[in-house]
């Protein structure tokens, strides 16, 4: 079955500690991205890659970094997360840039107290 | 700058009514629109996409059109039912022409008995 899969689905952490979430694509995608969701404020992308070690930044990257060592795999890495990156959490792929379909994870609910 | 607008925000009706949701974009030059489907806590499911070369698309109960030139796309669900409950959301790539797609807020809709 063509998926995206984050781990975890839930996460609850405190300020500072390091985190990692992991996306992974069976579908030999190039392009994945990160985005995550805020009331009143919608999806809105972290970062996002074209292709093997090849990583840019989104809308809202600052506190985020991202790595792409493999094709299928995308991990998001907070290196100190913050309050204010509690938020719901989605990975997205798609086979090309613009004009192919985007297949999005299950979503990551993640709380920093 | 790309800016999507859904409408109505919220919708709620008996089953088995036709409905129509909404989907606006100010850049009528996209190459595509995709609607997904969002339940509550979960991730989103791709429902359609179309091309920008289409009118419509078609899937089951679900049909949705798209007029570039006037910058919308409806989403037609023909009688609804309780499980069609769920926040729609529709998106288009950014007009940038990277990897990024822009989201409207969404409409909530619920179905009852």
């Amino acid at each position: 079955e063509a998926q995206v899969t984050q781990n975890p689905r839930y996460l609850i952490t405190v300020t500072g500690k390091k985190l990692t979430v992991t996306c992974s694509q069976n579908m030999n995608h190039e392009y994945m991205s990160w985005y995550r969701q805020d009331p009143g404020l919608g999806l809105r992308q972290i970062y996002y890659s074209m292709n093997v070690e090849v990583t840019d930044k989104g809308d809202v990257p600052e506190g985020y970094k991202v790595s792409r060592k493999e094709k299928r795999n995308f991990p998001l890495i907070l290196e100190s997360p913050s309050p204010n990156q509690t938020s719901l959490y989605f990975c997205a792929s798609s086979l090309g840039s613009v004009n192919t379909e985007a297949f999005f994870g299950q979503g990551t609910r993640l709380t920093v107290v | 700058k790309q800016e999507v607008t859904q409408i109505p925000a919220a919708l709620s009706v008996p089953e088995g009514e036709n409905l129509v949701l909404n989907c606006s974009f100010t850049d009528s030059a996209i190459y595509n629109l995709q609607w997904f489907r969002q339940d509550p806590g979960k991730g989103l499911t791709s429902l359609l996409l179309i091309q920008s070369s289409q009118r419509e698309q078609t899937s089951g109960r679900l049909n949705a059109s798209l007029d570039k030139s006037s910058g919308r796309s409806t989403l037609y669900i023909a009688a609804s039912q309780p499980g069609d409950s769920a926040t729609y959301l529709c998106a288009v790539p950014s007009t940038g022409g990277y990897n990024k797609l822009i989201f409207g807020a969404g409409t909530r809709l619920a179905v009852h008995p």
